[in-house]
């Protein structure tokens, strides 16, 4: 089955790092953009960032700009999210998402069609 | 950013009814609207893409219309498994911007 799998949350101190690890299997993932997206306990989807298919192009939400850098390595099939002065707010858990554009057809439409189960961030002392 | 809004924030139907929901951008982004759905404990499920395209696999009940910047999902006969949170998604430009959700659920 197309899939994503993310691993790497915890528990981390305020000001602390992590990095999460995406698997995507199943799919050819070079082809693809990918996300990250957050959501904190009981409360809504909140987009953090995406990267284009070769990872030379990156965006950001202005709330982790500057903190967290999202990168992939198309040989390993992962896309990856290091987090780094983490503030309690960053509590989350965080999916992984496939990006279902086809940018070779000229689709870029950009939406999210190929979801992990998520990994949980808290940050908490 | 774009300001996404959504209504109602949550609705209790019969089931067969038909539902709407809506969701207004703070400015056009022509047809760049994802709805996604999202049960208790899971990941979220993409519905519909480009305002108005069916995701492979997603029953026909689920549809969505419009442009610039008002949109609608409609459910046309409310089923016990659509009990569920709904959000909209701008992808015209970045940050990719949720609405804050639309929880249905059955009367």
């Amino acid at each position: 089955d197309v899939q994503v799998v993310e691993s790497g949350g915890g528990l981390v101190q305020p000001g602390g790092s992590l990095r999460l690890s995406c698997v995507a299997s199943e799919f050819t993932f070079k082809k693809h953009w990918m996300h990250w997206v957050r959501q904190a306990p009981g409360k809504g989807l909140v987009w953090v960032s995406r990267i284009n298919s070769d990872g030379t192009s990156t965006a950001y939400a202005e709330s982790v700009k500057g903190r967290f850098t999202i990168s992939r390595d198309n040989a390993d099939n992962t896309l990856f999210l290091q987090m780094s002065s983490l503030r309690d707010e960053d509590t989350a858990t965080y999916y992984c998402a496939r990006d279902g554009s086809d940018m070779a057809l000229g689709d870029y439409n950009y939406y999210m069609d190929v979801w992990g189960k998520g990994t949980t961030v808290t940050v908490s002392s | 950013d774009i300001q996404m809004t959504q209504s109602p924030s949550s609705l209790s139907a019969s089931v067969g009814d038909r539902v709407s929901i809506t969701c207004q951008t703070s400015q056009s982004i022509s047809t760049y609207l994802n709805w996604y759905q999202q049960k208790p404990g899971k990941a979220p499920k993409l519905l519909i893409y480009a305002a108005s395209h069916l995701q492979s696999g997603v029953p026909s009940r689920f549809s969505g219309s419009g442009r610039g910047t008002d949109f609608t999902l409609t459910i046309s006969s409310l089923q016990p498994e659509d009990v569920a949170t709904y959000f909209c998604q701008q992808s015209y430009t970045t940050p990719f911007v949720f609405g804050p959700g639309t929880k249905v659920d059955i009367k």
